[in-house]
C-alpha cells in the first residue's frame, strides 16, 4: 500500500465548475500537506500548504485537511482553462527531509 | 529573487553510461533535494543535501550520488545507467528547519536512457 493515494483521473470539467481533488494517506505522522500544480513538461509549482488539520484559502483555491480520516482536498472555484494541469498532493512529517507525493490527478478545464 | 534552475534540459544516454545533472537553488535557500519522476507518477525522493552533506536518502541504490557546493548549488550523479532511470529529475530548494517542507522545484532535467 502506498503512503499517499491519489486518483490519477483524468478529470474533465467545464469552465466555471467547482473542482474537487483528493488524497488519502496512511502515515498518521504527516503534519504538512502541500498541493502542487504541474504543467506538462514543467516542474511542480507550490500552490499552498496546510499545517495539521483545518482549512486554508488562497484566492480561488481552498485546501482542507481531515487528519481523523487521513484525507485531504483541494477545491478550485470558478475553474479556468489555465487551471488545466496535473495536481499533486505531497506530505511530510515535521522536520523531515522528504516530501511524499501522490500520483497526481490530471485535470482539464474545457472552455 | 532567482528561482531554481537546472541543467541540462534534456539528455540522452546509453545504458551503462554515467550522467551528471546540475541544480542552482533559489536565492536564500540552503537545502537542496532531488526527486525522480517517472512518466505518469508523482516525484520520488532521492536524497537531500544540507551544509554540503547528505541529509536523508530515499530508496535509491548507491549508484545515485550527489554533491552540494558552498554556494548551495548541487549535482546529481548516476552511474551505470539503466533503462528504468529514464525519468524527469527534479531539484527542489528550501530552507532548513521549520520551513523544510516548503520546497520549490526547478523545471527538471528529462533523462532518456537507451
Amino acid at each position: 500500500q502506498k503512503e499517499v493515494e491519489q486518483d490519477p483521473g483524468p478529470l474533465s470539467v467545464p469552465e466555471g465548475a467547482i473542482v474537487s481533488l483528493n488524497c488519502t494517506y496512511s502515515n498518521s505522522a504527516f503534519q504538512y500537506f502541500m498541493w502542487y500544480r504541474q504543467y506538462s513538461r514543467k516542474g511542480p509549482e507550490l500552490l499552498m500548504y496546510t499545517y495539521s488539520s483545518g482549512n486554508k484559502e488562497d484566492g480561488r483555491f481552498t485546501a482542507q485537511v481531515d487528519k481523523s480520516s487521513k484525507y485531504i482536498s483541494l477545491f478550485i472555484r470558478d475553474s479556468q482553462p489555465s487551471d488545466s494541469a496535473t495536481y499533486l498532493c505531497a506530505m511530510s512529517v515535521q522536520g523531515a527531509q522528504k516530501l511524499v507525493f501522490g500520483q497526481g490527478t490530471r485535470l482539464t478545464i474545457n472552455p | 529573487e532567482t528561482g531554481v534552475t537546472q541543467s541540462p534540459t534534456h539528455l540522452i544516454k546509453t545504458r551503462g553510461q554515467q550522467v551528471t545533472l546540475r541544480c542552482s537553488s533559489q536565492s536564500g535557500h540552503n537545502t537542496v533535494s532531488w526527486y525522480q519522476q517517472a512518466l505518469g507518477q508523482g516525484p520520488q525522493f532521492i536524497f537531500q543535501y544540507y551544509r554540503e552533506e547528505e541529509n536523508g536518502r530515499g530508496n535509491f541504490p548507491p549508484r545515485f550520488s550527489g554533491l552540494q557546493f558552498p554556494n548551495y548549488s548541487s549535482e546529481l550523479n548516476v552511474n551505470a545507467l539503466e533503462l528504468d532511470d529514464s525519468a524527469l529529475y527534479l531539484c527542489a530548494s528550501s530552507l532548513a528547519g521549520p520551513l523544510a517542507h516548503e520546497q520549490y522545484f526547478g523545471p527538471g532535467t528529462r533523462l532518456t536512457v537507451t
